[in-house]
């Protein structure tokens, strides 16, 4: 079956520490998100990427960064620079303009200790 | 500055009522709306999406309305189950950066089914 997967589910740091979760989607979609949720709130865009070795900073970059050397790949690293990091991380894929709608993995929730 | 709301934050209806949960936007520029379903702990499942050159469209058990005039949305779900309990949101896109679909959603309905 098609999806993205998310690792691990949950994920806990000590202040001071960076962290790095995965997200891998085997849809083919050229386009991949990471988003933020917290308690209560909607989505807020960190960083996404449209094509391999590119990616754009989001609403809500710093403290985050991300690479894409894979299609099927696009790890966020959650650095000691986030000074609130405990959030629920949803990473999301597209197929691009002719495709259908941001389709979303499962999600990592990280607690800073 | 541009952005995507909802009316109510939370919503609670009867086992096999119909539901009804808007959505207000402000960005005139939108094109392409989508609402999703999250259900605690767990990512956003697509439910339903609609283009701006369309006002109405249905799907199993849901119909999404699009009124550009007053810059709204809504969800209706018909005959609500227990299963519909979730976290709903409207997400409205204004195109694409490159091949990256730019989505900016609301805060999110909570619906409650009631037995």
């Amino acid at each position: 079956d098609g999806g993205i997967t998310q690792s691990p589910k949950y994920l806990f740091r000590k202040e001071g520490q960076n962290v790095t979760l995965s997200c891998e989607q085997n849809l083919n979609h050229d386009a991949m998100y990471w988003y933020r949720q917290d308690p209560g709130q909607g989505l807020r865009l960190i960083y996404y990427s449209q094509i391999v070795n590119d990616f754009q900073k989001g609403d809500i970059a710093e403290g985050y960064s991300v690479s894409r050397e894979k299609k099927e790949s696009f790890p966020l690293t959650v650095t000691s620079a986030q000074k609130n990091p405990t959030a629920f991380y949803l990473c999301a894929s597209s197929a691009g303009k002719s495709g259908t709608s941001n389709f979303f993995g499962p999600g990592t929730r990280l607690t800073v200790l | 500055g541009e952005s995507v709301g909802l009316h109510l934050p939370t919503l609670s209806v009867q086992e096999g009522d119909n539901s009804i949960i808007n959505c207000a936007y402000s960005n005139s520029a939108s094109d392409y709306f989508i609402w999703y379903k999250q259900e605690s702990g767990k990512g956003p499942q697509f439910i339903i999406d609609i283009r701006s050159n369309m006002d109405k469209r249905q799907g199993q058990r849901v119909t999404v309305l699009l009124n550009k005039t007053v810059k709204h949305l809504s969800l209706q779900i018909a005959a609500t189950q227990p299963g519909d309990s979730a976290v709903y949101f409207c997400a409205e896109t204004t195109g694409f950066s490159g091949s990256a679909r730019q989505l900016t959603f609301g805060s999110g309905t909570q619906l409650t089914v009631l037995p």
